[in-house]
């Protein structure tokens, strides 16, 4: 079955530690993962894919096959990070799997 | 327009009615997408279109739920028979190509309360 698992239904850090969401998935195919962020009020939208193994906004995610995880990272949170976040898989069938999302709170 | 547009941005409606919620993609994206996304979950897809047909509908819940590209622009999602586990706020995204794991751009999305 194609499922992404987000363990963390909130994650509470403070600003200047570092921060790791969860992110698992399952697929028997190759898999192209995503991170997108919904900041409040305001739509949802991509932060990042695996393909471009690019750090946007200080955040890194690496797909781990092995494990089956595509964990997004940041070393230093910002208060402006403070976000819901979704881990997103894409099957290569026009559907974009999404999981329940992680709410991140960085407190001052 | 600068994004994709979703209107009603709010729609309330007493349960057996029928509801229509439209979605205006980016100018010239040729997929489009609506996604359902209820209380405490991540978006969840039901039906994609490619043009103006639909390439993927395998996520609609039911027959009460039926969605329209015309013109391959405007997309309409269509409920009959309003039941109040429908209420969620309904996602539309659309992106510049097809088949291929591409960014898709979300609307501010429909919250439909059913009462």
């Amino acid at each position: 079955a194609q499922r992404v698992t987000q363990p963390e239904k909130l994650l509470s850090v403070f600003k200047g530690a570092p921060v790791e969401l969860k992110c698992n998935y399952s697929y028997s195919g190759s898999p192209e993962l995503f991170w997108y962020v919904q900041y409040s009020r305001q739509r949802l939208q991509l932060l990042l894919r695996h393909i471009s193994r690019e750090s946007i906004k200080g955040f890194t995610a690496d797909l781990n096959k092995g494990e089956t995880s595509f964990h997004l990272k940041k070393p230093f949170a910002q208060e402006e990070d403070s976000a819901m976040y979704y881990c997103a898989l894409y099957t290569g069938g026009f559907k974009t799997i999404f999981g329940a999302g992680t709410r991140l709170f960085v407190k001052a | 327009g600068a994004g994709v547009s979703q209107t009603p941005s709010n729609k309330v409606t007493e349960k057996g009615k029928y509801v229509e919620l439209r979605c205006d993609p980016i100018s010239g994206h040729t997929a489009l997408y609506w996604y359902r996304q209820s209380l405490g979950q991540g978006p969840e897809f039901l039906i994609y279109f490619q043009g103006t047909g639909a390439a993927d509908d395998s996520g609609l819940p039911n027959d009460r739920f039926f969605a329209v590209r015309p013109e391959g622009s405007v997309s309409t999602l269509k409920i009959q028979r309003t039941e109040r586990g429908d209420s969620a706020v309904y996602l539309c995204a659309s992106s510049p190509r097809v088949g291929e794991s591409t960014e898709a751009f979300f609307g501010q999305g429909t919250r439909l309360t059913v009462v």
